[in-house]
């Protein structure tokens, strides 16, 4: 599975934007990427997954890079409870398993 | 609306105990994965099930790690004669089928829904 880079901490406002980064340059044609967060004390939750097109849920918004060799996770107004541990991974489309790769995440933290 | 649930959330084990980690899914859920995530790392894959069979197991760090899910729902993760190594909290995952498929658009996966985790402490 191809690799992600990802700062290993941000730091935020609360009620400001917060874009997250990750790096996927060697991403195959053929793989998703997904974001999964985990809050303190808890197991990982979904965020957002996308291959090509920008995608907006209730959550955030993922932007693609056109060459898709980076993203971005976008909180359009961080709370307290977006503190979190975030995931960048990438999944192949044409199902080599279940699984998901962890890397080590980039941990937000947000100011009051 | 109960989510995937996990027991005991706290385990201590004495080196060389054997111990038992129950996992159940959310009702109807196919998949289900086992991750191990040591502190201040991120989750490992273990093992992963559908339904009852066990597909993929690559992940299991040694023989003494045996997961099994016989009647495709609740899953018990055991460790035999644990180790100092073995202390991580252990995650439970689970997902409707892997992917899926629209009538006419591509493959796409799940999401996999994970539960709080149990804390295991081996001294």
């Amino acid at each position: 599975d191809a690799k992600t880079t990802q700062p290993n901490s941000m730091e935020s406002n609360e009620e400001e934007p917060v874009h997250l980064p990750c790096n996927h340059s060697t991403i195959s044609g053929t793989d998703y990427i997904h974001w999964y967060r985990q809050l303190p004390s808890q197991g990982p939750e979904y965020v957002i997954h996308g291959l090509t097109s920008n995608v907006n849920n209730r959550m955030a918004s993922l932007a693609i890079a056109e060459d898709r060799k980076s993203s971005t996770l976008i909180l359009h107004r961080a709370t307290l409870r977006d503190a979190a541990v975030y995931y960048c991974i990438l999944r192949d489309v044409n199902f080599k398993g279940g699984k998901l790769i962890f890397g080590q995440g980039t941990e937000l933290s947000v100011k009051p | 609306g109960a989510g995937v649930s996990q027991s005991p959330r706290y385990k201590v084990a004495k080196r060389g105990q054997d111990v038992a980690l129950r996992c159940d899914p959310i009702s109807g859920h196919v998949s289900l994965f086992w991750y191990q995530q040591a502190l201040g790392q991120g989750p490992e894959f273990l093992t992963y099930f559908q339904n009852e069979a066990q597909l993929d197991k690559s992940g299991l760090p040694s023989d003494r790690f045996f997961a099994e899910r016989p009647e495709g729902s609740v899953s018990t993760l055991k460790i035999q004669r644990t180790q100092q190594e073995d202390s991580a909290v252990y995650l439970c995952a689970s997902s409707l089928e892997v992917v899926s498929r629209t009538l006419k658009g591509p493959r796409s996966y799940n999401e996999q829904f994970f539960g709080p985790g149990t804390r295991l402490t081996v001294l």
